[in-house]
């Protein structure tokens, strides 16, 4: 089967701990992203990577680093510098990085920090 | 800074019935989208429509896009129990980012 995969689906984590969510596409995909919900919200973009070994800050990167070395996987780390980082993470691909194309989410995982 | 505002925030209505979404938007925008989200799952792509398109259509799903009311809205006839989800819809952050922003959804129950 094609698609995303995120793990896990729940995570929980002491305050003060750097948190590394995982993120596998199997669609060939170019582009991928991370997008950050809150209760009632909306998606906020976290950040995004167009290619290989590229990626660039969205609207809320502060605390968060991520990597591109390979096509198939955009890991996010959620750093201690988070200062609000209890949420539901998205992870979404799409063919190339752009609004024409159509975004691929995996299931999502949901951090849970005391 | 939000693009895409859905109205209503929530809507309740029993199966059979039909469902109408709106999205309003601030700036001129290339396309937009609209996504469907069930409780605690990820996005799943419903329609794409151009700005230069006035209507699309997708099984029981139509969605128009009035440019010059910068707003588009999205109706699922004869509803079903299984529509029950959030949608969302999503534009260019100011028309040619190339990013797409999400507005907060709407919130559809369908009663059965």
């Amino acid at each position: 089967d094609g698609g995303i995969t995120q793990s896990p689906k729940y995570l929980f984590r002491k305050e003060g701990q750097n948190v590394t969510l995982s993120c596998e596409q199997n669609l060939n995909h170019d582009a991928m992203y991370w997008y950050r919900q809150d209760p009632g919200q909306g998606l906020r973009l976290i950040y995004y990577s167009q290619i290989v070994n590229d990626f660039q800050k969205g609207d809320i990167a502060e605390g968060y680093s991520v990597s591109r070395e390979k096509k198939e996987s955009f890991p996010l780390t959620v750093t201690s510098a988070q200062k609000n980082p209890t949420a539901f993470y998205l992870c979404a691909s799409s063919p190339r990085q752009g609004v024409d194309y159509e975004q691929y989410f995996g299931p999502g995982t949901r951090l849970t920090v005391t | 800074s939000q693009q895409g505002e859905e109205d209503p925030q929530a809507l309740s209505i029993q199966e059979g019935e039909n469902a109408t979404m709106n999205c309003s938007y601030k700036t001129s925008i290339n396309n937009l989208q609209w996504y469907r989200q069930n409780s605690g799952r990820g996005l799943v792509h419903l329609i794409l429509i151009r700005s230069n398109e006035r209507e699309k259509h997708s099984g029981r799903l139509r969605v128009t896009l009035d440019t010059s009311k910068k707003s588009s809205s999205l109706l699922i006839t004869a509803s079903r129990a299984a529509d029950t989800a959030s949608y969302f819809c999503a534009t260019d952050k100011e028309g040619g980012s190339e990013k797409l922003v999400f507005g907060k959804g709407t919130k559809l129950t369908v009663n059965p």
